[in-house]
């Protein structure tokens, strides 16, 4: 079973930061936060990941809380391509790692 | 990002028959890869790990003779769906480990 929780959906208007919660209250501490997306009939795309730090890479920004219960995925300035479902997953950082996914945030960018 | 690919990227086949899907890392060598299937409007299923050399680990629930897995090289993993029904019509997305996982651009199968 998939270790988070994240909304359904949610809605942001293009150019404007999208904030996409997750909680994971059962993180372990050797298990990472990865962040998927997948556009409509495509595979998942990688995102970001962290341990406990914050992240930031050209795709978005990855806060972490500091007891790590849960995280925000930031997408600085949405864009209509942004449109996606959402993964939050938490895993551990190994070779044989299975990544398990949970339902998702739907995000829609508006114009 | 790593490059993943798949193929077919879409089949239909009449039921009865056994369909293959191929996964390849394009860039890189994975010794371990994964299957995953989704129904519509569904998250992704892990179906099994695939592992170079060795045989598959199936998750709980998925029938390992009906997905046959083969990892033969480094670049390969084969899912043949065999015997195939309507009921496994399916998207069927295959991973594979570098320093992420990356994911192939899936395959939507029907079933007849």
């Amino acid at each position: 079973d998939a270790k988070t929780t994240q909304p359904p959906s949610m809605d942001c208007a293009e150019g404007r930061a999208a904030n996409l919660p997750c909680n994971h209250s059962t993180i372990s501490g050797n298990e990472y936060v990865y962040w998927y997306r997948q556009i409509h009939s495509q595979g998942p795309q990688y995102i970001i990941h962290g341990l406990k730090n914050n992240e930031t890479n050209e795709m978005a920004s990855l806060i972490i809380t500091e007891d790590r219960k849960s995280s925000t995925l930031i997408l600085p300035h949405a864009t209509l391509r942004d449109t996606a479902v959402y993964y939050c997953i938490v895993a551990p950082y190994n070779q044989g790692g299975k990544l398990i996914f949970g339902q998702g945030t739907e995000l829609s960018v508006k114009p | 990002g790593a490059v993943v690919s798949q193929h077919p990227s879409w089949v239909i086949c009449k039921s009865g028959t056994s369909v293959k899907i191929e996964c390849r890392s394009l860039d890189f060598q994975a010794t371990t890869m994964f299957w995953y299937r989704q129904f519509p409007k569904q998250s992704l299923m892990l179906m099994a790990t695939s592992n170079e050399g060795s045989k598959a680990t199936y998750e709980q629930g998925v029938e390992k003779d009906k997905f046959l897995i083969n990892h033969a090289s480094l670049t390969l993993s084969t899912l043949t769906v065999t015997s195939a029904h309507p009921e496994d019509s399916s998207f069927y997305i295959c991973s594979a480990r570098r320093d992420e996982q990356f994911f192939g651009p899936g395959t939507r199968l029907t079933v007849l």
